[in-house]
């Protein structure tokens, strides 16, 4: 069965530190992985999306990294904003017979930055 | 360029009653893609249309149902509303057929619907 786990559930951090999001996944055959940013009463905002054959990409101060060996993906924030505050969701999309794609989605991580 | 907009933004609705939800995609695209986001399931994939054609469809029965104009804009209806049927209700517009691929998805701002 195809499942997307993100951890923490939430995490408070103060304003100006790092933080790194886990997604591990058992999506098969794998096709896509992106993150999502989403802040509170608005729809999600790709922060990145991964291919098989790429394993770091970056937007700002968001790092993601992708093992397709050990199927597992990470966000990396670097000197967090009060902004940063939102849902932060992985997907990962897995190829079907017949063309296209199926969407697993985690729960998404709770982000909380204090002053 | 004008964002994906979605109408209405709030919504309440009584069981067993149906509703219709409006999302019109940034000019010049194509796809659009629904999905219903709740506390408990999370994000869930309703379903795409490309081009009027429903092109890929997730896990909810039959009261789900939508379709999509000429001019790309797209409606989505809920018959016979239950409670559980409460949720936010997201529509994202893309410039190819999406469903899952590489190409960039941009998301409305939702409707919000609480059905009593």
């Amino acid at each position: 069965k195809n499942q997307v786990e993100q951890s923490p559930q939430s995490l408070i951090i103060l304003e100006g530190k790092n933080c790194t999001l886990q997604c591990n996944y058992t999506v098969s055959p794998f096709s896509n992985l992106r993150w999502y940013k989403q802040d509170t009463g608005r729809g999600p905002v790709s922060l990145t999306i991964m291919t098989f054959s790429e394993n770091t990409k970056s937007n700002g101060r968001y790092t993601a990294t992708l093992d397709a060996d050990t199927k597992q993906s990470s966000l990396h924030i670097t000197a967090s904003q009060l902004s940063d505050s939102a849902s932060y969701i992985c997907v990962v999309s897995a190829r079907i017979t017949g063309g296209g794609n199926k969407l697993t989605f985690g729960t998404g991580t709770q982000l909380k930055v204090e002053l | 360029k004008a964002g994906v907009t979605q109408t209405p933004r709030y919504l309440i609705k009584t069981r067993g009653q149906q509703v219709t939800l409006s999302c019109s995609p940034i000019s010049g695209h194509r796809s659009v893609s629904w999905y219903q986001q709740t506390p408990g399931q999370g994000l869930q994939f309703l379903f795409e249309y490309f081009s009027e054609t429903q092109r890929n469809k997730g896990n909810f029965p039959g009261r789900f149902s939508g379709r999509q104009f000429s001019n790309s804009r797209s409606e989505m209806n809920v018959s016979t509303l239950e409670l559980g049927d409460s949720a936010l209700y997201l529509c994202a517009s893309s410039s190819q057929h999406w469903s899952g691929s590489n190409h960039e998805q941009y998301f409305g701002p939702g409707t919000r619907l609480t059905v009593t």
